[in-house]
């Protein structure tokens, strides 16, 4: 069984559409819970997530923990074409990662 | 989904030693697998790109007689981390993929001290 599952699996929407992205994670030993952006070489940082309820924002995208219901989500909002990409999130749990399969997110002009 | 696996999770060495990082694909065969060092603010940087039977691609400024990787199975690559120094304590992150350009899964990580 999965540790990290995220929902979708992919994602199709219109530039302007706003999205939201799903992480459910297990409890064992959660640290905290990070959100990648993947384009190309390696996964760029996004949100480091520790407690719960407290929304974090960078521009357009947020995020936030339910540590009670055990996920996190990802928001984007008046999506572009450059917010195409694999979005990834992983709990670090004790002195290891736990990475989800990705969302991937095609904005279409 | 795709399991794979890094060994060991967590190891303490002696400055000047060498340590050796196993990342296995459990269920899947991994033409090609990726290393990735944390740097602080948990970015994660490339190091290099290895495919099955050959030599791997190493991105730029990372030192291959240092960081020695070897994918010799289709299920298993390691990294070497030759000579450490405590600069090089770290995460370092593997992940795998079953053919090129497709998903990637990463392993646990392996967070390297050395003192």
């Amino acid at each position: 069984e999965d540790k990290v599952v995220q929902s979708p699996l992919s994602l199709v929407v219109h530039e302007g559409d706003t999205v939201t992205l799903n992480c459910s994670y297990e409890v064992t030993n959660f640290r905290s819970l990070l959100w990648y952006k993947q384009e190309k070489k390696a996964p760029t940082f996004l949100f480091m997530l520790t407690s719960s309820g407290i929304e974090k924002k960078s521009g357009r995208l947020s995020s936030i923990l339910d540590k009670k219901e055990l996920f996190s989500i990802l928001n984007i909002t008046a999506t572009q074409t450059g917010d195409s990409a694999v979005y990834l999130c992983a709990e670090l749990t004790g002195n290891q990662f736990y990475f989800g399969t990705g969302t991937s997110l095609t904005v279409i002009p | 989904g795709a399991v794979v696996s890094q060994h060991p999770s967590r190891v303490i060495c002696k400055s000047g030693t060498s340590v050796k990082i196993e990342c296995r694909s459990l269920d899947f065969q991994a033409t090609t697998m990726f290393w990735y060092r944390q740097f602080p603010k948990q970015s994660l940087m490339l190091m290099a790109t290895s495919n099955e039977g050959s030599k791997a691609t190493y991105e730029q400024g990372v030192e291959k007689d240092k960081f020695l990787i070897n994918h010799a199975s289709l299920t298993l690559s390691t990294l070497t981390v030759t000579s450490a120094h405590p600069e090089d304590s770290s995460f370092y992150i593997c992940s795998a993929s079953h053919r090129r350009n497709t998903e990637a899964f990463f392993g646990q990580g392996t967070r390297l001290t050395v003192v």
